[in-house]
């Protein structure tokens, strides 16, 4: 079956780091994406891992663990734009996403 | 570019009657995705084109709905009839494969936000 998980909600501090974890079981693997999407509005794209390990760009880096199904997203000094869905998404081949609840991110001053 | 076009924004219909959503995805993009969002199953891959072939359609509630792409510039998801149940919003996505990429990022209109009374 497809499964994946990731927390419903976090709260940070404005300027702090923040951790998102995802975990995942899925029949097929073809990489992992990281959208944004704010309240109202389509998700955007923030970062794909296929290999193992850390991706970074700017304030967010993206990090996979393929034997453990596993991987997190990293927001580095947080502002309160910030404040949003982050929604863990797999790719099981030929294009298809298979996405995860998403964890709704509440930046406070 | 105008990025991914739905319409209409917001529809709001009665029980039983006939929805349609329209999209327009980004020029040149190869991949067409219609997807259902609502609180309770987060975001849904109903059905998925390339180069206006349905491939997967497993995630289609049902015989009420359906989807088509008649040229690369256009595609409708049909509701008929439609229930309270289908209250949501739907999203059109639309990506291509670049030439030395490893993935195809999607990207996403704005949504339609569906509500049946």
């Amino acid at each position: 079956g497809q499964n994946i998980d990731q927390p419903t909600e976090m709260t940070a501090t404005e300027g702090a780091i923040v951790q998102i974890n995802c975990t995942y079981q899925t029949s097929g693997f073809n990489g992992l994406f990281w959208y944004q999407q704010h309240a109202g509005e389509a998700p955007t794209f923030l970062s794909y891992n296929v290999l193992d390990g850390l991706e970074e760009k700017g304030r967010f880096s993206s990090f996979l663990s393929r034997s453990k199904g596993y991987s997190y997203l990293l927001l580095k000094e947080l502002q309160m734009k910030d404040s949003a869905s982050y929604l863990c998404a797999v790719s099981g081949g030929y294009n298809k996403l298979i996405f995860g609840a998403g964890t709704r991110l509440a930046v406070h001053p | 570019d105008a990025g991914v076009i739905q319409s209409p924004r917001h529809e709001v219909t009665e029980m039983g009657q006939e929805v349609t959503l329209r999209c327009k995805p980004i020029s040149g993009h190869d991949y067409l995705f219609w997807y259902r969002q609502t609180m309770m199953r987060g975001l849904e891959l109903l059905i998925y084109f390339n180069n206006n072939v349905p491939i997967d359609d497993s995630g289609m509630p049902e015989d009420r709905f359906s989807a088509k792409m008649p040229n690369a510039s256009f595609s409708t998801l049909k509701i008929q009839p439609s229930e309270p149940r289908d209250s949501a919003v739907y999203f059109c996505a639309s990506s291509f494969l670049k030439t030395g990429s490893s993935y195809n990022e999607q990207f996403f209109g704005p949504g339609t936000r569906l509500t049946v009374l």
